[in-house]
């Protein structure tokens, strides 16, 4: 069986940071792409970007490139979001995807079950 | 960024009959990169559709996509007691990614 296992529940104050990881479980990481993609309360699914696994190439949408940092560790099969100077807005549940094997169609065929992260003062 | 309306919001049907669910984009989707997904409460989204038509790997042959530039359709051609969920269309065909609010079908 195939999974992508998140990381658990945050609580962040407004101007931190929160890191969520992903780990791929029953197939090797290095052989996908991996996108996060949130959902705040009521919103709809928002794209973050991406990262290869392989390589660790990444692109952001352009509304989180500031803040927003992906990365890898290819021995642990583990990727990571880390979000810097959270805001309100942020909280969401923040889910990694994988890619679909064909690289040409960013399709996402496996979801992770999704991390809470609630930022409040 | 491309902006998707999906209609209807809501359609309530009753198993065994067809569902059409409607995804409209703001724009030309290029290339026709347009994905579905299914929600099931509690459970991830599972990919449906991409590239408009081609159904994803496991996916039953009474889901069908088709459309092009920015109507796109997603057919459910007898509705199984398991179709009864949350739809979602999603382009790629522009950056950002984005995607619809979802069509919700549910029991009559």
């Amino acid at each position: 069986q195939v999974h992508l296992v998140q990381s658990g529940a945050e609580v962040k104050k407004p101007g931190a940071s929160v890191k969520v990881s992903c780990r791929a479980s029953g197939f090797t990481f290095s052989n996908y792409v991996f996108h996060w993609v949130r959902q705040a309360p009521g919103q709809r699914f928002e794209w973050m970007g991406w990262l290869k696994g392989d390589i660790g190439d990444t692109k952001y949408s352009q509304k989180f490139q500031d803040r927003v940092t992906f990365t890898r560790d290819r021995s642990a099969g583990t990727g990571y979001m880390e979000l810097n100077s959270l805001k309100n807005e942020d909280t969401a549940v923040y889910y990694c995807v994988r890619n679909v094997p064909d690289t040409r169609h960013d399709a996402f065929d496996l979801w992770g079950q999704g991390t809470v992260v609630t930022v409040s003062s | 960024e491309i902006v998707l309306t999906q209609s209807p919001g809501t359609l309530s049907l009753s198993p065994g009959e067809r569902a059409t669910l409607f995804c409209r984009a703001s724009q030309s989707v290029s290339n026709n990169y347009l994905a579905w997904y299914q929600r099931r409460p509690g459970q991830a989204p599972r990919l449906l559709i991409y590239v408009a038509s081609s159904r994803a790997t496991g996916i039953p042959d009474r889901f069908s996509g088709s459309g092009s530039g920015t109507d796109f359709t997603l057919t459910i051609s007898r509705l199984e007691p398991e179709d009864f969920a949350v739809y979602y269309c999603q382009q790629y065909g522009s950056l950002p990614w984005t995607f619809g609010q979802g069509t919700k079908v549910d029991i009559k």
